[in-house]
């Protein structure tokens, strides 16, 4: 079974600093991964995927995420976060057998706050 | 930009009782699923549904719960005597075509079991 591991519940930055969060995900085979995040009474919005091809990522709101097969990890950056960006983001992983309708696995989330 | 939309944003309810969360999926959706977030804990994965039946579904998704597509456009879950431990907060998704298609979540609905 897929799991997915984000060993930060909190990180702060401040604005216009850049941004790292880390995921870490266990899949014995190719992993469909996701990023996405939850502002405060909202849903979930996708902010990028990877399922093949080229290991960097570009998603919505200039976030970019790289794969690192070697490491298990799907770290999700920015270069410079703006207030808004405070939120709770979301790792996920998909196994997509070839019914298509597999459900994701979903770390616990990391806060994040934005200092002024 | 359509969205998928879930009824009601809170529902508050006696333990023992049934409850029915409500989700309109967007349109051209096929593959539909429920999660739900026990608060300060992770997002997990109830059920997925398709061609009106069930796909897959987790342990949590236990005889207590159902799904159904009742009208083509609602899709609901209900929990049959809900327990305080159901106090979560429900998602629903759904997307167009399976594979690697992506999810889109609702808002949510905050079920509180007292």
């Amino acid at each position: 079974a897929q799991s997915v591991t984000q060993p930060d519940i909190h990180i702060t930055v401040s604005e216009g600093a850049s941004l790292e969060l880390r995921c870490n995900y266990s899949y014995g085979a190719t992993p469909y991964l996701f990023w996405y995040v939850q502002s405060p009474g909202q849903g979930l919005q996708l902010l990028l995927k990877y399922f093949s091809g080229d290991t960097l990522v570009q998603g919505i709101k200039g976030f970019e995420a790289e794969f690192k097969r070697s490491q298990s990890s799907f770290n999700l950056r920015k270069p410079s976060v703006h207030w808004s960006d405070a939120a709770e983001y979301f790792c996920a992983v998909g196994a997509y057998s070839g019914g298509g309708a597999d459900g994701l696995t979903f770390g616990k989330g990391t806060h994040l706050i934005i200092q002024p | 930009e359509p969205e998928v939309t879930q009824t009601p944003s809170h529902q508050v309810t006696q333990m023992g009782q049934e409850v029915i969360l409500r989700c309109v999926p967007i349109s051209n959706h096929l593959y539909f699923y429920w999660y739900r977030q026990i608060l300060g804990q992770k997002v997990e994965f109830l059920v997925s549904f398709y061609n009106n039946e069930i796909s897959e579904k987790s342990e949590i998704f236990d005889d207590q719960f159902s799904v159904e597509r009742p009208d083509g456009s609602n899709f609901t879950l209900k929990i049959r005597s809900t327990k305080l431990e159901d106090s979560a907060m429900y998602f629903c998704a759904g997307r167009t075509s399976g594979g690697t298609d992506t999810q889109y979540f609702g808002p949510g609905t905050r079920l509180t079991v007292l």
